[in-house]
């Protein structure tokens, strides 16, 4: 396998509650990724990060924050979920343009 | 900004037809183009890729050149089954710095057997 993994599959949560999802990589890889991937507008950067600490908003990262204090692990967060952020969340890695991609997570927010 | 626009699906085809499926990019900077493929439930997967003018990528049976006069690069197979049956996204990334991958809003492709 790829060395990716994120957690959980799925998620079913209710609006205003904080959620975290977990990418893990065994690759070593520096740059991590997340998308989410939503009908007609297929995947769209939400935040990326670049080393231990060193994180940059994607094009639609209002209500998502991140944090990676090692170089496996990047956390998404929801601070306070919305149905609007019911959507399918991908991790992703590179070390350069080619990206390996998680099995995804299945959020539904109610 | 960087773009890449995607002919829009979804596209049912009978098993052993021709595909294509169009792809064509913004032509900013010297871009490596990509193909990769999502199959149902799964993370998407790298299908081919070409990272200078008129390389053709090829895996799997399918193929796509990078033409750099018409800023395209479409997908072929000469032969689809139902096993290929998926989403393919079209992707660029330019070369050197940070190399941000741009994708397409994806096609989905169903075959009938």
């Amino acid at each position: 396998d790829a060395g990716i993994t994120q957690s959980p599959r799925h998620k079913v949560t209710e609006t205003g509650t904080p959620v975290t999802l977990r990418c893990h990589q065994t690759e070593n890889h520096r740059y991590m990724y997340w998308y989410r991937q939503d009908p007609g507008h297929g995947l769209r950067l939400i935040h990326y990060s670049y080393g231990v600490k060193d994180t940059d908003k994607g094009e639609v990262s209002d209500g998502y924050s991140v944090s990676r204090s090692k170089t496996e692990d990047f956390l998404l967060t929801l601070e306070s979920a919305t149905s609007s952020q019911t959507s399918v969340y991908f991790c992703a890695i590179s070390e350069s343009t080619l990206y390996t991609f998680g099995s995804g997570t299945r959020l539904t927010v109610v | 900004g960087d773009s890449v626009t995607q002919m829009e699906g979804p596209v049912t085809l009978s098993e052993e037809a021709f595909l294509t499926i169009n792809c064509t990019y913004t032509a900013t900077g010297y871009p490596s183009l990509f193909w990769y493929v999502q199959y149902p439930g799964e993370g998407l997967q790298l299908l081919l890729k070409a990272t200078k003018a008129d390389d053709k990528g090829s895996n799997k049976g399918f193929e796509a050149t990078y033409r750099k006069e018409t800023t395209s690069f479409h997908l072929e197979k000469g032969s689809v089954q139902v096993s290929d049956s998926a989403v393919y996204f079209c992707a660029r990334a330019n070369s050197g710095g940070y190399q941000k991958v741009t994708f397409g809003t994806g096609t989905k492709l169903q075959v009938i057997p």
